[in-house]
């Protein structure tokens, strides 16, 4: 399985853009690049996911670089509520894929 | 829809015995993932079903095992438990052909 590596934490405040980054220098071809995120006492949930273009969801947005061997996830106006561990993950889509989560960066939100 | 449900949402159980977890995926969804959690560690994969097979399996012993009914529920059997397995155990639903799975809350099971 192809690694991801993510800083361990991050913080920003309130209604400010977050950028969170993630690089990815041996992913394949067929990988994708997925972002889910976990708040407290939750399971994991979908945030978004891309191939080779920028891609916007109404979340967040997820800048892939043109090699591929990095991407930021953008969340444009951070509120109290998008605290959470964030983790890039990369899977081949072929049906329902096996996710491997890496450790993930912990987003802290100041009011 | 109910989403993802998953019962006991707690649980205690003593060393060296045996524990069911239940899980209940997504109206619609066919495949169930099931993942393992230690405090402070991301998820990690266990094993996934479809069509009340096990399709994919992670690096767990096979004192960890599954099944899932033909209504696409889903249980997690651990036998022999050890400390280490004290953690939140995760099942996770999918359609066939679907990007995005959906995650349940959680059991929490604590082995003493």
């Amino acid at each position: 399985d192809a690694k991801t590596t993510q800083p361990n934490s991050m913080e920003s405040n309130e209604e400010e853009p977050v950028h969170l980054p993630c690089n990815h220098s041996t992913i394949s071809g067929t990988d994708y690049i997925h972002w889910y995120r976990q708040l407290p006492s939750q399971g994991p949930e979908y945030v978004i996911h891309g191939l080779t273009s920028n891609v916007n969801n109404r979340m967040a947005s997820l800048a892939i670089a043109e090699d591929r061997k990095s991407s930021t996830l953008i969340l444009h106006r951070a509120t109290l509520r998008d605290a959470a561990v964030y983790y890039c993950i990369l899977s081949i889509i072929q049906g329902a894929q096996k996710l491997v989560f890496g450790q993930g960066t912990r987003l802290t939100i100041n009011p | 829809d109910a989403g993802v449900t998953q019962s006991p949402t707690h649980l205690i159980k003593t060393r060296g015995q045996q524990v069911t977890l239940r899980c209940s995926p997504k109206s619609g969804h066919d495949t169930v993932s099931w993942y393992q959690q230690a405090l402070g560690q991301g998820p990690q994969f266990i094993f996934q079903y479809y069509e009340e097979e096990e399709r994919q399996r992670g690096n767990f012993p096979d004192r960890f095992s599954g099944h899932q009914f033909p209504n696409y529920s889903s249980e997690l059997n651990v036998n022999a438990l050890l400390l280490g397995d004290s953690a939140l155990y995760l099942c996770a639903s999918s359609p066939t052909a679907g990007v995005e799975a959906f995650f349940g809350q959680g059991t929490r099971l604590t082995v003493v």
